[in-house]
């Protein structure tokens, strides 16, 4: 079956920049996560959307970051006048459950951003 | 052999021995521990998960061991295979939090 797809799966921005990168998660995934992750690094925690609300955006760096999942299913990750440091890979997961029984998410292939 | 390199820890074995993986991890409070691999230019993708009521889960070619006294974690493939060349992530939940925190990874690479 279809597994999460995010799109681009590549994005060269210049600095000052807007960017909007999508994640369709798996129908029916009430779960959806959004991660960060560096060269070399695991994924950091950027927010998490149960259904269409956001209940933790806790990890976003700044207020250039942005999220939104409006219809409880795909979301839209924004980054206002990107910066350098903003280039990585931006993860999407999404899980079926609330967090209660398990917490095994299922992954996007992720959108490399790099910013010049 | 193990080496830390400048980003990743490195694991280098041959094609049909068996690999250990290990992880500490930071918080003692955390109850549910996850395993993933990813392989380059993907996600993350679950391998085998274990809750800290456990201190041993098998799976097909893998074993977590869990360590609650010292905080470790490991995982282990039997007769590892080329395509079990990938980074490994351990990350690890706290009880009620959805949020997991990842550790730094193990680059995995198998000759055949």
């Amino acid at each position: 079956g279809a597994g999460v797809s995010q799109s681009p799966r590549y994005k060269v921005a210049k600095r000052g920049q807007d960017v909007a990168l999508r994640c369709d998660p798996i129908s029916g995934h009430v779960s959806l996560f959004w991660y960060q992750q560096a060269l070399g690094q695991g994924p950091e925690f950027l927010t998490y959307f149960q259904n269409e609300a956001q209940l933790d955006k806790s990890g976003l760096p700044s207020d250039r970051f942005f999220a939104e999942r409006p219809e409880g299913s795909v979301s839209t990750l924004k980054i206002q006048r990107t910066q350098q440091e903003d280039s990585a890979v931006y993860l999407c997961a999404s899980s079926p459950d609330y967090g209660g029984i398990t917490y095994e998410q299922y992954f996007g292939p992720g959108t490399r951003l790099t910013v010049t | 052999g193990e080496s830390v390199g400048l980003h990743l820890p490195t694991l280098s074995v041959q094609e049909g021995d068996n690999s250990i993986i290990n992880c500490a991890y930071s918080n003692s409070a955390s109850d549910y521990f996850i395993w993933y691999k990813q392989e380059s230019g993907k996600g993350p993708q679950f391998i085998i998960d274990i809750r800290s009521n456990m201190d041993k889960r098998q799976g097909q070619r893998v074993t977590v061991l869990l360590n609650k006294t010292v905080k470790h974690l490991s995982l282990q493939i039997a007769a590892t295979q080329p395509g079990d060349s990938a980074v490994y992530f351990c990350a690890e939940n706290i009880e009620g939090s959805y949020i997991p925190t990842f550790g730094r990874g193990t680059s995995l690479i198998v000759h055949p």
